[in-house]
């Protein structure tokens, strides 16, 4: 298996923008998470997903925050507007049934 | 509630020494615990787990852990440190009922020549 994909691997854009995030888990995982990691405030859970049905997403910061997964195999995170202090690197990972969490490289946003 | 302590922010070891990472948890049942280590630029890989039995487990790249239920610890070690163990790391808790985990703020390992 390739593990957790991820893309963009990076991703720069101006404030205002749309961004959007994806995730390929791995085939068979009932769990899938969003993660978000800085500096200040170190890994952060936003969203997760069981089955495709989303659990809890108390740990999205705002409405501008979206998550989707619309199949067993792909989700996406969306933010809209963007602003610079979105900046960060946002993790996926899928969990499978010995609940070991895979996650993926990872993709770098930096917003302008 | 469940949570997750690592009370080292910052550690530094020679290469060849010892090394021991601190964990502690709370958890309202027999936990699940997990240590994951995130090497720069990339995302977490876990490096072992306990779940029942053997409160010594061993795990990959020559790291060990021991769950002390008395402690409410889950304490990480290795024998020798490689300057490759230079990374940060991460003890985790869960999951809930719910399906969520808890992950500690992560300790960084700093190896000297």
């Amino acid at each position: 298996d390739a593990g957790v994909i991820q893309s963009p691997r990076h991703e720069v854009t101006e404030m205002g923008q749309e961004v959007t995030l994806r995730c390929k888990p791995i085939s068979g995982h009932d769990y899938l998470f969003w993660y978000r990691q800085t500096m200040m405030r170190g890994l952060e859970l936003l969203i997760y997903f069981n089955n495709n049905v989303p659990i809890d997403d108390s740990g999205m910061p705002e409405d501008r925050f979206s998550a989707k997964m619309p199949n067993a195999s792909f989700s996406t995170l969306k933010i809209q507007p963007s602003e610079p202090r979105d900046s960060a690197v946002y993790f996926c990972a899928s969990r499978d049934l010995t609940l070991t969490q895979y996650f993926g490289p990872g993709t770098r946003l930096t917003v302008l | 509630a469940q949570s997750v302590t690592q009370p080292d922010i910052h550690i530094t070891v020679s290469e060849g020494a010892s090394l021991e990472l601190r964990c502690n948890y709370s958890y309202g049942a027999t936990p699940y615990l997990f240590w994951y280590v995130q090497s720069p630029g990339q995302g977490l890989q876990l490096l072992l787990k306990y779940f029942s039995g053997d409160t010594l487990v061993q795990g990959i790249k020559g790291f060990e852990a021991e769950f002390k239920r008395s402690q409410s610890s889950f304490n990480l070690r290795k024998p020798s440190v490689h300057w490759s163990d230079a990374a940060e790391y991460f003890c985790a808790v869960g999951p809930t009922n719910a399906g969520k985990s808890t992950f500690g703020d992560g300790t960084t390992l700093t190896v000297k020549p």
